[in-house]
């Protein structure tokens, strides 16, 4: 079975300009979760979509970011403009409801990662 | 607020070695969730468990072992026999009932496993 595919794996770019991540969560799969990783920081939850529906994006840095997931089996995260600080990898990962409204596992993309420079 | 803690930074083992990752969570809820996830020098990221706060049972999966203590808040995992192919960084996670925007991961924990 495929597992959650991201694009590009690396992305390098200068400041200012318009960067946009893919992802194509697992079939099925009714979550989709975009994160960020960052030494300093660790791993962010950035955004959680659940039946294409964004349902907590507190964790979008600014109005640079964007994220879009207009089917089941595609989202977008897209930053513009860029900055530096935007380094980082970026990670896909989607997941199955579970009764009760636990938390359940989550599958991870390889991740996206981007240099701005 | 939840908590993950991850003391140790970095582990060095020699291969067959047994080695303990330690993970202290906080959290006021009474219903949670625990994860381990494992990330090789890949990058991605993987699932290697998930407990709920009801079932304090250990668990052992081949050379994997999970001792999950309420009393002390620790979800520890430990590598029997170690091997090269286990360096990795272990991630600890904690959500609670409220769902995945809760989801807390540790910082990490580094292990590297010579030859």
């Amino acid at each position: 079975d495929a597992g959650v595919i991201q694009s590009p794996r690396h992305e390098v770019t200068e400041m200012g300009q318009e960067v946009t991540l893919r992802c194509k969560p697992i079939s099925g799969h009714d979550y989709l979760f975009w994160y960020r990783q960052t030494m300093m920081r660790g791993l962010e939850l950035l955004i959680y979509f659940n039946n294409n529906v964004p349902i907590d994006d507190s964790g979008m840095p600014e109005d640079r970011f964007s994220a879009k997931m207009p089917n089941a089996s595609f989202s977008t995260l897209k930053i513009q403009p860029s900055e530096p600080r935007d380094s980082a990898v970026y990670f896909c990962a989607s997941s199955v409801f579970s009764r009760g409204g636990s938390t359940g596992e989550l599958f991870f993309g390889e991740g996206s990662r981007l240099t701005v420079l | 607020a939840q908590k993950v803690t991850q003391a140790q930074t970095e582990i060095s083992v020699v291969e067959k070695e047994d080695v303990t990752l330690d993970c202290v969570y906080e959290t006021r809820d009474t219903t949670y969730y625990l994860f381990w996830y494992k990330q090789p020098p890949s990058g991605e990221l993987v699932f290697l468990i998930r407990r709920n706060s009801f079932d304090e049972q250990n668990e052992i999966s081949g050379r994997y072992s999970w001792n999950f203590q309420k009393s002390t808040s620790s979800f520890n995992f430990t590598i029997t026999a170690s091997q090269v192919v286990d360096s990795a960084v272990y991630f600890c996670a904690l959500s609670t009932h409220s769902g995945y925007s809760t989801l807390t991961f540790g910082k990490g924990t580094m292990l590297l496993v010579s030859p």
